[in-house]
Protein backbone atom coordinates (compact mmCIF):
# COMPACT_ATOMS: atom_id res chain seq x y z
CA UNK A 1 0.00 0.00 0.00
CA UNK A 2 1.37 3.56 -0.58
CA UNK A 3 1.47 5.46 2.58
CA UNK A 4 1.02 9.02 2.52
CA UNK A 5 2.55 11.61 4.78
CA UNK A 6 1.12 15.04 5.49
CA UNK A 7 3.06 17.55 7.58
CA UNK A 8 2.55 19.68 9.38
CA UNK A 9 0.05 17.69 11.48
CA UNK A 10 -1.24 21.17 13.09
CA UNK A 11 -0.83 24.79 12.09
CA UNK A 12 -1.54 28.02 13.37
CA UNK A 13 -1.76 30.84 11.16
CA UNK A 14 -3.35 34.04 10.92
CA UNK A 15 -5.86 36.03 8.12
CA UNK A 16 -3.99 36.75 5.53
CA UNK A 17 -0.79 34.31 6.04
CA UNK A 18 0.13 32.19 3.36
CA UNK A 19 0.15 28.35 4.36
CA UNK A 20 1.84 25.76 3.01
CA UNK A 21 1.02 21.86 3.88
CA UNK A 22 3.09 19.45 2.77
CA UNK A 23 2.34 15.29 1.64
CA UNK A 24 4.52 13.00 0.25
CA UNK A 25 3.81 9.76 -1.11
CA UNK A 26 6.06 6.37 -0.44
CA UNK A 27 6.42 5.70 -3.97
CA UNK A 28 5.74 7.49 -7.04
CA UNK A 29 1.75 8.48 -7.93
CA UNK A 30 2.64 10.60 -10.78
CA UNK A 31 0.08 13.58 -10.51
CA UNK A 32 -2.99 11.03 -8.80
CA UNK A 33 -3.02 13.15 -6.04
CA UNK A 34 -6.27 15.11 -4.46
CA UNK A 35 -6.54 17.34 -1.12
CA UNK A 36 -9.76 18.05 0.30
CA UNK A 37 -11.10 20.64 2.93
CA UNK A 38 -13.10 19.14 5.70
CA UNK A 39 -14.69 21.35 8.45
CA UNK A 40 -16.36 19.88 11.71
CA UNK A 41 -19.59 17.71 11.27
CA UNK A 42 -19.26 17.90 7.22
CA UNK A 43 -18.25 15.69 4.39
CA UNK A 44 -15.08 16.73 2.61
CA UNK A 45 -14.78 18.89 0.22
CA UNK A 46 -12.79 18.60 -2.95
CA UNK A 47 -10.61 21.40 -3.79
CA UNK A 48 -7.41 20.21 -5.84
CA UNK A 49 -7.48 17.56 -8.07
CA UNK A 50 -4.45 15.68 -10.45
CA UNK A 51 -2.16 17.60 -7.83
CA UNK A 52 -2.62 21.07 -9.38
CA UNK A 53 -5.97 21.43 -10.78
CA UNK A 54 -8.57 23.59 -9.11
CA UNK A 55 -11.59 22.50 -8.86
CA UNK A 56 -14.89 24.18 -10.17
CA UNK A 57 -16.22 26.78 -7.46
CA UNK A 58 -13.10 26.12 -5.69
CA UNK A 59 -11.25 30.14 -4.76
CA UNK A 60 -8.06 31.08 -6.61
CA UNK A 61 -6.23 31.11 -3.42
CA UNK A 62 -5.67 27.46 -3.59
CA UNK A 63 -3.22 26.04 -5.28
CA UNK A 64 -1.51 22.31 -5.85
CA UNK A 65 1.80 21.59 -7.07
CA UNK A 66 4.29 18.60 -7.27
CA UNK A 67 4.33 15.59 -9.23
CA UNK A 68 6.01 11.96 -8.19
CA UNK A 69 5.86 11.89 -4.23
CA UNK A 70 6.17 15.33 -3.36
CA UNK A 71 3.00 17.33 -3.53
CA UNK A 72 2.54 20.60 -1.61
CA UNK A 73 -1.31 22.67 -1.16
CA UNK A 74 -0.45 26.12 -0.85
CA UNK A 75 -3.34 28.86 0.37
CA UNK A 76 -2.55 32.45 -0.96
CA UNK A 77 -3.83 34.31 1.85
CA UNK A 78 -5.92 32.45 4.60
CA UNK A 79 -9.39 33.76 4.99
CA UNK A 80 -11.33 33.12 7.79
CA UNK A 81 -13.33 30.27 5.54
CA UNK A 82 -10.02 28.38 5.78
CA UNK A 83 -9.74 26.93 8.84
CA UNK A 84 -10.49 23.78 9.14
CA UNK A 85 -8.64 20.01 8.27
CA UNK A 86 -6.82 19.26 4.87
CA UNK A 87 -5.99 15.93 3.58
CA UNK A 88 -4.26 14.85 0.84
CA UNK A 89 -5.16 11.47 -0.91
CA UNK A 90 -3.71 9.45 -4.01
CA UNK A 91 -5.54 7.65 -6.57
CA UNK A 92 -2.58 5.83 -8.89
CA UNK A 93 -3.56 2.45 -7.40
CA UNK A 94 -5.61 0.57 -4.68
CA UNK A 95 -6.17 0.72 -2.21
CA UNK A 96 -6.69 4.61 -1.91
CA UNK A 97 -4.84 5.95 0.82
CA UNK A 98 -5.24 9.36 2.70
CA UNK A 99 -2.78 11.70 4.38
CA UNK A 100 -3.55 12.29 8.30
CA UNK A 101 -4.12 15.41 7.64
CA UNK A 102 -3.30 18.50 8.71
CA UNK A 103 -5.69 21.01 11.07
CA UNK A 104 -5.33 24.49 10.56
CA UNK A 105 -6.09 26.91 13.25
CA UNK A 106 -6.16 30.54 14.30
CA UNK A 107 -3.18 31.57 15.71
CA UNK B 1 -28.07 19.97 -8.76
CA UNK B 2 -25.63 16.78 -7.95
CA UNK B 3 -26.59 15.41 -4.67
CA UNK B 4 -25.98 11.93 -3.06
CA UNK B 5 -27.89 11.59 -0.02
CA UNK B 6 -27.29 8.88 2.83
CA UNK B 7 -29.59 7.07 5.13
CA UNK B 8 -30.12 7.91 8.90
CA UNK B 9 -27.60 7.41 12.11
CA UNK B 10 -27.28 3.75 13.08
CA UNK B 11 -26.91 1.79 16.55
CA UNK B 12 -25.75 -1.69 17.07
CA UNK B 13 -24.83 -4.37 18.60
CA UNK B 14 -21.12 -6.01 18.26
CA UNK B 15 -21.95 -8.80 15.68
CA UNK B 16 -24.63 -7.32 14.30
CA UNK B 17 -24.62 -6.09 10.61
CA UNK B 18 -25.28 -2.68 9.23
CA UNK B 19 -27.07 -1.54 5.90
CA UNK B 20 -26.39 2.10 4.96
CA UNK B 21 -27.89 4.30 1.41
CA UNK B 22 -26.57 6.24 -0.45
CA UNK B 23 -28.95 8.15 -2.98
CA UNK B 24 -27.73 9.99 -5.95
CA UNK B 25 -29.46 12.29 -8.06
CA UNK B 26 -28.95 15.30 -10.36
CA UNK B 27 -26.57 12.89 -13.05
CA UNK B 28 -26.45 9.88 -14.83
CA UNK B 29 -26.17 7.27 -12.08
CA UNK B 30 -24.71 4.44 -13.90
CA UNK B 31 -21.68 6.99 -15.30
CA UNK B 32 -19.88 7.57 -11.67
CA UNK B 33 -18.17 5.14 -9.63
CA UNK B 34 -19.33 4.96 -5.56
CA UNK B 35 -17.19 5.20 -3.54
CA UNK B 36 -17.44 4.69 0.24
CA UNK B 37 -15.02 6.07 3.17
CA UNK B 38 -14.83 5.94 6.74
CA UNK B 39 -14.08 8.33 9.74
CA UNK B 40 -13.99 7.32 12.82
CA UNK B 41 -14.29 10.06 15.64
CA UNK B 42 -11.78 12.63 15.20
CA UNK B 43 -9.38 10.40 13.14
CA UNK B 44 -8.81 10.12 9.34
CA UNK B 45 -10.18 9.38 6.48
CA UNK B 46 -9.99 5.50 4.98
CA UNK B 47 -11.07 4.37 1.95
CA UNK B 48 -13.54 1.05 2.16
CA UNK B 49 -14.07 0.15 -1.76
CA UNK B 50 -16.14 1.30 -4.39
CA UNK B 51 -18.88 0.29 -6.90
CA UNK B 52 -19.39 0.73 -10.65
CA UNK B 53 -22.85 1.41 -10.78
CA UNK B 54 -23.15 0.33 -14.57
CA UNK B 55 -21.82 -2.89 -14.04
CA UNK B 56 -21.96 -4.05 -10.62
CA UNK B 57 -18.55 -4.59 -10.40
CA UNK B 58 -16.64 -3.94 -7.18
CA UNK B 59 -12.94 -3.56 -5.47
CA UNK B 60 -12.75 -3.82 -1.61
CA UNK B 61 -9.74 -2.43 0.30
CA UNK B 62 -8.55 -6.18 1.41
CA UNK B 63 -8.64 -4.78 5.53
CA UNK B 64 -12.62 -4.94 4.74
CA UNK B 65 -12.47 -8.17 2.03
CA UNK B 66 -14.94 -10.73 3.99
CA UNK B 67 -16.76 -8.21 5.51
CA UNK B 68 -18.08 -5.85 3.19
CA UNK B 69 -20.72 -5.72 0.31
CA UNK B 70 -21.22 -2.95 -1.79
CA UNK B 71 -24.78 -3.75 -3.79
CA UNK B 72 -26.50 -1.03 -6.15
CA UNK B 73 -30.09 -0.09 -7.49
CA UNK B 74 -30.37 0.74 -11.25
CA UNK B 75 -33.69 1.95 -10.67
CA UNK B 76 -33.63 4.35 -8.16
CA UNK B 77 -29.80 4.81 -8.37
CA UNK B 78 -28.84 4.14 -5.05
CA UNK B 79 -25.89 2.12 -3.70
CA UNK B 80 -25.61 0.48 -0.46
CA UNK B 81 -22.90 -0.84 2.31
CA UNK B 82 -23.45 -3.60 4.11
CA UNK B 83 -20.83 -4.45 6.69
CA UNK B 84 -20.76 -7.46 9.09
CA UNK B 85 -19.72 -8.79 12.31
CA UNK B 86 -19.53 -5.43 13.34
CA UNK B 87 -16.58 -4.29 16.39
CA UNK B 88 -17.14 -1.36 18.42
CA UNK B 89 -13.75 -0.04 16.25
CA UNK B 90 -16.10 0.32 13.72
CA UNK B 91 -18.08 3.11 15.26
CA UNK B 92 -17.52 5.95 12.37
CA UNK B 93 -18.91 8.02 10.01
CA UNK B 94 -19.79 6.29 6.71
CA UNK B 95 -19.29 8.81 3.58
CA UNK B 96 -19.77 7.33 0.10
CA UNK B 97 -18.62 9.27 -2.66
CA UNK B 98 -18.51 9.55 -6.19
CA UNK B 99 -15.80 10.08 -8.99
CA UNK B 100 -15.45 8.81 -12.46
CA UNK B 101 -12.31 6.46 -11.92
CA UNK B 102 -9.45 6.71 -11.45
CA UNK B 103 -9.95 10.42 -10.08
CA UNK B 104 -10.26 12.27 -7.12
CA UNK B 105 -13.98 12.35 -5.00
CA UNK B 106 -15.98 15.20 -6.16
CA UNK B 107 -19.21 14.65 -4.91
CA UNK B 108 -19.81 13.47 -1.23
CA UNK B 109 -22.69 12.74 0.67
CA UNK B 110 -23.66 13.97 4.16
CA UNK B 111 -22.62 10.60 5.98
CA UNK B 112 -23.90 8.67 8.04
CA UNK B 113 -23.04 7.79 11.47
CA UNK B 114 -22.61 4.04 12.85
CA UNK B 115 -22.37 2.91 16.53
CA UNK B 116 -21.14 -0.20 17.98
CA UNK B 117 -21.58 -0.68 21.44
CA UNK B 118 -23.04 -3.05 24.00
Amino acid sequence: DIQMTQSPSTLSASVGDRVTITCRASQSINSWLAWYQQKPGKAPNLLIYKASSLESGVPSRFSGSGSGTEFTLTISSLQPDDFATYYCQHYYSYPLTFGGGTKVEIK
Amino acid sequence: QVQLVQSGAEVKKPGASVKVSCKASGYSFIDYYIHWVRQAPGQGLEWMGWINPGSGATNYAQKFQGRVTLTRDTSISTTYMDLTRLRPDDTAFYYCARSPVPAAFMTWGQGTLVTVSS
